[in-house]
């Protein structure tokens, strides 16, 4: 199973420019996460969808937005990079959200933003 | 949102030994579960023991246990017999209870285990 399966794994952007980091998933689970994981700050949650058609803001929102296009796919959207958003980003899924399902994560994309 | 607080950024072991890495938390909800993820130089997260708020038995998964103290909020894992692939930084879990609807969880900001050959 490819279980979550994150696009690009590397990617380089100019300050100002837009891209959308692409996640899905196969597991059929109802709740998708994205994080960002910053040297010493562990991860921290940007937006979430506790089921398809729902999303709803985490901890650091502020530059972003998500789409969750079906069960399966779930993006996250940055429309004018900023340097503070050099960062690694995990997309991940859980079978239901409430906090009492484990979350799979995919591998990760590094985004550097010059 | 709620807090995570693993207290300790860096551990060493060496191999064959016991490490116990720590964790403490503040949500306020009275049933729900606690993690403890892995994270190896690969950037993979892996889950390496759960923890159900309600069980008075601490869980267990081959090497890998866990102390839970639920009145102190605490839940430590120890890990016997390191090895050498254990080396990893290893992240605590509990559900933000902060966040409207379902609660997600919250992570600790980790603890970087070295093991010594």
């Amino acid at each position: 199973n490819a279980g979550v399966t994150q696009t690009p794994k590397f990617q380089v952007l100019k300050t100002g420019q837009s891209m959308t980091l692409q996640c899905a998933q196969d597991m059929n689970h109802n709740s998708m996460y994205w994080y960002r994981q910053d040297p010493g700050m562990g991860l921290r949650l940007i937006y979430y969808s506790a089921s398809e058609g729902t999303t709803d803001k985490g901890e650091v929102p502020n530059g972003y937005n998500v789409s969750r296009l079906n069960k399966r796919e779930f993006s996250l959207r940055l429309e004018s990079a900023a340097p503070s958003q050099t960062s690694v980003y995990f997309c991940a899924s859980s079978e239901v959200g409430g906090g009492n399902q484990p979350q799979h994560f995919g591998d990760g994309t590094r985004l550097s933003i010059l | 949102a709620q807090t995570v607080t693993q207290s300790q950024p860096e551990m060493s072991v060496q191999e064959a030994e016991t490490v116990t890495l720590s964790c403490t938390y503040d949500t306020s909800e009275s049933d729900y579960y606690l993690f403890w993820y892995k994270q190896p130089p690969s950037r993979q997260m892996i889950l390496v023991i759960r923890q159900e708020a309600y069980k008075q038995q601490n869980a267990t998964e081959n090497r890998f246990s866990v102390n839970f103290q639920k009145a102190a909020k605490s839940f430590s894992l120890k890990i016997s017999d390191s090895q050498l692939g254990d080396a990893a930084m290893y992240f605590c879990a509990s559900p933000d209870t902060c966040l409207a609807g379902n609660t997600p969880l919250v992570f600790g900001k980790g603890t970087r285990l070295s093991v010594i050959a």
